[in-house]
């Protein structure tokens, strides 16, 4: 069974800083999709980025990067110029080559910008 | 390009009644996924349809809760009877198999739920 692990619950980071969230996973496919999502508090889980396992280029959207360590099972996500709209809950998730099939997420990071 | 759209965004109800939820996927998405959203946790999938076939319902409490797909476009979750542990976000998702959003799960803005 896969898991996914978000060792901070908390994180904070000035506004126009850079801030880096973790997250772990354990599978046993050797291929497999892993995302970050936010959810502001209107609820709405709203895709950050997105990494296919079989590419070995960390994925970048705009100021939003990852840092993909597959060997080590690591997905961090990496926030630059940090503004205030970034304030969320932040859902580390993995899902099987058969990317249809469920996400299984992670307890989230709430990251708090600090004007 | 519209998202997915759920409705109604809260429901208040007391414990034993009936209750349901509607979700429209974005156009064209084949699979749609319901999930269940506790305080304080990631979502946890309930339930995963193609099309009008649920091919994966082994995390819904089938002796309370049903859904249906017709026509294999919009769902709906039922609760019936609600109980208090049911208070929580219903989370309804949708993905197409084709494109460069392939496998991606968009989500709704989710249905909150308190049973009181």
């Amino acid at each position: 069974a896969q898991t996914v692990t978000q060792s901070q619950p908390e994180m904070s980071v000035q506004e126009a800083e850079t801030v880096t969230l973790s997250c772990t996973y354990d599978t046993s496919e050797s291929d497999y999709y892993l995302f970050w999502y936010k959810q502001p508090p209107s609820r709405q889980m709203i895709l950050v980025i997105r990494q296919e396992a079989y590419k070995q280029q960390n994925a970048t959207e705009n100021r939003f990067s990852v840092n993909f360590q597959k060997a080590a099972k690591s997905f961090s996500l990496k926030i630059s110029d940090s503004q205030l709209g970034d304030a969320a809950m932040y859902f580390c998730a993995h899902s099987t080559n058969f990317g249809n099939e469920k996400l299984t997420f992670g307890t989230g990071t709430r990251l708090t910008i600090i004007p | 390009e519209a998202g997915v759209v759920q409705s109604p965004r809260y429901k208040i109800i007391e414990k034993k009644q009936p209750v349901a939820f509607w979700c429209n996927p974005i156009s064209g998405h084949n699979t749609l996924y319901w999930y269940l959203q506790n305080l304080g946790q990631g979502p946890e999938l309930l339930i995963r349809y193609e099309n009008e076939e649920a091919v994966d319902d082994s995390q819904l409490p089938k002796d309370r809760f049903s859904a249906e797909r017709l026509k294999g476009v919009d769902s709906t979750l039922k609760i019936q009877p609600a109980e208090l542990g049911d208070s929580a976000v219903y989370l309804c998702a949708s993905s197409t198999r084709t494109g460069e959003d392939t496998d991606t799960q968009y989500f709704g803005p989710g249905t909150r739920l308190t049973v009181l």
